[in-house]
C-alpha cells in the first residue's frame, strides 16, 4: 500500500513568519493530495487539496505544491497567525483509500 | 454543511466489554470510514464501507468489526475491548467517486479501556 511520510513532527514559528510542512509518498498511482487541519478537541478539516494534474494551488495565505516526479508535496502557510496553531495532516489517495502522514504540530508564537 | 456526528465524545470501558461506536452522516454519502488516531502514528484506517452492507478492511482491522445497515450510519464494534484499543476514534464520510474527493470527519470519540 501507500506510505506517506511527513516532516517535521513539530514546528514553532513567530507570528508573521512562514511555515512549511513536507510530505513524501511512495505510490505513483496516488492522484489526490489533501491537507487537513485538526484543532484541539475537533476532527480534521480540509484546508486545501491538489490533484495530480496540477503543480501548485493557492488559497489566500495557504498554498500547496506537488512534485510528481519526486513524489513529494508541501504545505506553505504565509503570514502565520496564532489561530494557525494546530496539527496538520497530509494525505495521499488513490481510489477510496486515504493514507495519512503522522501529523505536524504547528505552534505560532505571538 | 456536511455533518458527521459520533455518538460519544468520551467513553470509558473495561477490558473484555463489547463496545459500540456509532457514526451518522447527513449528506447521503456512499463511503464511510473508521480511523484510529494515536500520537506519532497519524490516522490509521480500520474499516471502510462504500455501500450499505458492504465493508472493506483497512490497515488495522484486527479486534474490530463494523456494521452498515443504513446508508447514513456506520458502526464500529470492539468485540472484546483491550487496553491497547485505548485511542481516539474518528469517523469520516465521502461522496462516491466522480464527485468531490473530500473526506468529512466527525469530532472523534476518545475511548479509554481500563
Amino acid at each position: 500500500g501507500e506510505n506517506v511520510e511527513q516532516h517535521p513532527s513539530t514546528l514553532s514559528v513567530q507570528e508573521g513568519d512562514s511555515a512549511v510542512i513536507k510530505c513524501t509518498y511512495s505510490d505513483s498511482a496516488s492522484n489526490y493530495f489533501p491537507w487537513y487541519k485538526q484543532e484541539l478537541g475537533k476532527g480534521p478539516q480540509l484546508i486545501i487539496d491538489i490533484r495530480s494534474n496540477v503543480g501548485e494551488k493557492k488559497d489566500q495565505r495557504i498554498a500547496v505544491t506537488l512534485n510528481k516526479t519526486a513524489k513529494h508535496f508541501s504545505l506553505h502557510i504565509t503570514e502565520t497567525q496564532p489561530e494557525d496553531s494546530a496539527v496538520y495532516f497530509c494525505a495521499a489517495t488513490y481510489g477510496n483509500q486515504f493514507y495519512f502522514g503522522t501529523g505536524t504540530s504547528l505552534t505560532v508564537i505571538p | 454543511d456536511v455533518k458527521v456526528t459520533q455518538s460519544s465524545r468520551y467513553l470509558v470501558k473495561r477490558t473484555g466489554e463489547k463496545v459500540f461506536l456509532e457514526c451518522v452522516q447527513d449528506m447521503d454519502h456512499e463511503n464511510m470510514f473508521w480511523y484510529r488516531q494515536d500520537p506519532g502514528l497519524g490516522l490509521r484506517l480500520i474499516y471502510f464501507s462504500y455501500d450499505v452492507k458492504m465493508k472493506e478492511k483497512g490497515d488495522i482491522p484486527e479486534g474490530y468489526s463494523v456494521s452498515r445497515e443504513k446508508k447514513e450510519r456506520f458502526s464500529l464494534i470492539l468485540e472484546s475491548a483491550s487496553t491497547n484499543q485505548t485511542s481516539m476514534y474518528l469517523c469520516a464520510s465521502r461522496p462516491g467517486t466522480g464527485s468531490s474527493y473530500e473526506q468529512y470527519f466527525g469530532p472523534g470519540t476518545r475511548l479509554t479501556v481500563t
